[in-house]
């Protein structure tokens, strides 16, 4: 079956633009998860989501990030007025429910901040 | 909190020589343990997890991770590598008896095998 889905895979964007990155879970897991991939900070935990409940927000940096995920499947990332430092690949992954299962991830978006 | 510290961040080694990847973990509860790896090009993939019970785990393609609650240790070894083993290898946490399955990782490994 199909794995899990980002687009874009490459952004370039412009200093203070607003960006939006997509992820497309695997078809039934509850779970979904938004990473940050950067040559600084290594791999970081973003948000999580399950089901209905509400979303873990402890990772998001700043109050310019956000995420939504609608119907219980597709997730958008959304990051308000880019700086440099938001330069990063952004990982999806979602699991079949909550708890240590198995992360699936996605290739990535690479988002370049000019 | 919890927080992972792979003590080398690039580690050469011959093909068919054995390898240890370190991991040591930090944390005052209890955990759960992961090793995933990102091969060139790819996208991360798990290798193997530890939750509970046996402290030796290992994977299917002859790698190995032992789970030392006393020295909060989860190294990674295999007897012998093979060139398609060269990839980056990440160790991961999350909050044991926890309904969240956020990883904390590690800033990664990169294993390079040379023939």
């Amino acid at each position: 079956g199909a794995g899990v889905s980002q687009s874009p895979s490459n952004k370039v964007t412009e200093k203070g633009k607003d960006v939006e990155l997509r992820c497309d879970p695997i078809s039934g897991h509850t779970a979904l998860y938004w990473y940050r991939q950067s040559l600084g900070q290594g791999l970081e935990f973003l948000i999580y989501f399950q089901g209905n409940s509400a979303p873990d927000k402890s990772g998001l940096p700043s109050d310019r990030f956000s995420a939504e995920r609608t119907g219980g499947s597709v997730s958008t990332l959304t990051i308000q007025r880019t700086q440099q430092e938001d330069s990063a690949v952004y990982l999806c992954a979602s699991s079949f429910g909550e708890g240590p299962y198995e992360q699936y991830f996605g290739p990535g978006t690479r988002l370049t901040v000019t | 909190a919890q927080s992972v510290t792979q003590l080398d961040s690039q580690v050469p080694v011959f093909e068919e020589a054995p390898v240890e990847l370190r991991c040591n973990y930090s944390s005052s509860v209890s955990v759960y343990l992961f090793w995933y790896v990102q091969y060139p090009n790819q996208g991360l993939q798990l290798l193997l997890k530890y939750l509970s019970g046996s402290t030796l785990v290992e994977s299917i393609n002859g790698f190995e991770a032992e789970f030392n609650k006393s020295q909060t240790s989860f190294h990674l070894r295999k007897p012998s590598v093979h060139i398609s083993d060269t990839a980056e290898y990440f160790c991961a946490v999350s909050r044991g008896s926890s309904n969240t399955g956020k990883l904390i990782f590690g800033q990664g490994t990169t294993l390079q095998v040379k023939p």
